[in-house]
């Protein structure tokens, strides 16, 4: 089993509606969360981070985090043609900065 | 734009061959970790240099070094390179090695094609 899986896609979303990005984790010990975007050929951008249970939103992201689940996962409202994209799900253990990283989802914003 | 510069951007070496690339970290962070990203796959850790110590290392041999200098800027050295190494090479930045709250920045990254 891998530390973090997510669908690799692609996610097709119309313009204008929701986009949800899945991810787990194996590891329990796991404290932090990273969502990053990654345009083809560049390198990863920092979207989000989450620590606690529960919902973080900014602008039109909104992170969501259930340990109990091992489950983070991303909402993107209004989506725009321009975050199409593969959004990599990244975590982090106690007092080790170290981030693993998923396989990525590739998201496709249909205009 | 993070901050985190890195050089080359592109790079062509053959078989064998030994590679330095250099990273310049965020103003403020003294912390650089190395990633190695294949294509369509997630990036995979390679080490973390913090204040110039080596803290922490992922599953890649020995012919994966690297150092890090007084200013925090910091260099991956691949020895004896194999057509496997090819991949893209991110260099991240953070305040601190000691915390796993804190949030890295990616370099643009430095595209190494072994032939």
């Amino acid at each position: 089993q891998k530390e973090v899986e997510q669908n690799s896609g692609p996610l097709s979303v119309p313009e204008g509606a929701i986009a949800s990005l899945n991810c787990t984790y194996s590891d329990r010990v796991s404290q932090s969360f990273f969502w990053y975007r990654q345009y083809s050929g560049k390198s990863p951008e920092l979207i989000m981070s989450i620590y606690s249970n529960g919902d973080k939103e900014d602008g039109r992201f909104t992170a969501q985090l259930n340990k109990a689940s091992q489950y983070v996962s991303l909402l993107i409202r209004d989506s725009q043609p321009s975050d199409s994209a593969t959004y990599l799900c990244a975590v982090s253990h106690f007092g080790n900065e170290k981030l693993t990283f998923g396989t990525g989802t590739r998201l496709t914003i249909i205009p | 734009e993070t901050g985190v510069t890195q050089s080359p951007t592109h790079l062509i070496k053959t078989r064998g061959q030994q590679v330095t690339l250099r990273c310049s970290s965020q103003s403020g962070h003294n912390t650089v970790s190395w990633y190695q990203q294949a294509l369509g796959q997630g990036p995979q850790f390679i080490f973390q240099y913090y204040r110039e110590e080596e803290n922490g290392r992922g599953n890649f041999p020995p012919r994966f070094s690297g150092l890090q200098f007084p200013n925090y800027s910091s260099e991956l050295n691949v020895n004896a390179l194999e057509l496997d190494d090819s991949a893209l090479y991110l260099c991240a930045s953070s305040l601190s090695g000691l915390s796993s709250y804190n949030e890295q920045f990616f370099g643009p990254g430095t595209r190494l094609t072994v032939l």
